[in-house]
């Protein structure tokens, strides 16, 4: 069963424009979430975290926004550039078992210019 | 700056193969992670380990065994490849509350 699902396998955008990347999750007992994004032939970098004790963080161009009681967080970059091109990977976990990361399946985000 | 290294990009090898995956970090992390990554699957927690010596099971161990005998170094080992471990092997590190540092993964394959 798929705890953390990222329902849209791909999402393509135009430059300049915002790119929404959405996650779902099941687990109430979520409390910390993380996105990673990911090029061909590397490994996944970590982009942004959020807590449950928030709803929203935000780092430059990129926020993420959580819905408690939804189970929903999103991902929001504006302005979208091509160098975003890659797949985002939402994750979760229970804080104080962070070692614990469940992964979505991931959303390949195409930025064309 | 972080560094976690995979001894090999590709990897090809026979059915019933004891097979070696090689991680190093050399960030003196305490926490290394080994996961695989299959399409429509995303990453999957294979196990991780806390502690020189020490491991645990992550959500799909079977079929997989890990070895941490220096705090820098994480071995992941198949003892009897099957074709359905060909697949992307992620490591990942890191120190206390702070994100998983990944390496470039080893993309196996299983003949």
């Amino acid at each position: 069963d798929q705890q953390v699902k990222q329902n849209s396998p791909s999402l393509s955008v135009q430059e300049g424009r915002i790119s929404i990347l959405n996650c779902d999750y099941t687990n109430s007992m979520f409390d910390y979430f993380l996105w990673y994004k990911k090029y061909p032939a590397e490994g996944p970098t970590f982009l942004i975290s959020i807590s449950s004790i928030k709803d929203k963080n935000e780092d430059g161009r990129f926020t993420v926004f959580l819905n408690k009681s939804a189970k929903h967080l999103s991902l929001h970059i504006v302005p979208s550039q091509p160098g975003d091109s890659a797949v985002y990977f939402c994750a979760a976990s229970v804080w104080g078992n962070t070692d614990k990361l469940i992964f979505g399946t991931g959303t390949r985000l195409q930025v064309f210019p | 700056d972080v560094k976690v290294t995979q001894s090999s990009r590709y990897l090809v090898k026979r059915t019933g193969e004891k097979v070696f995956l090689e991680c190093v970090q050399d960030m003196d992390h305490e926490n290394m992670f080994w996961y695989r990554q299959d399409p429509g699957l995303g990453l999957r927690l294979i196990y991780f380990s806390y502690d020189v010596k020490m491991k645990e099971k992550g959500d799909i161990p079977e079929g997989y065994s890990v070895s941490r005998e220096k705090k820098e170094r994480f071995s992941l080992i198949l003892e009897s490849a099957s074709t359905n471990q060909t697949s992307m092997y992620l490591c990942a590190s890191r120190q206390g509350s702070q994100p998983q540092h990944f390496g470039d993964g080893t993309r196996l394959s299983i003949l």
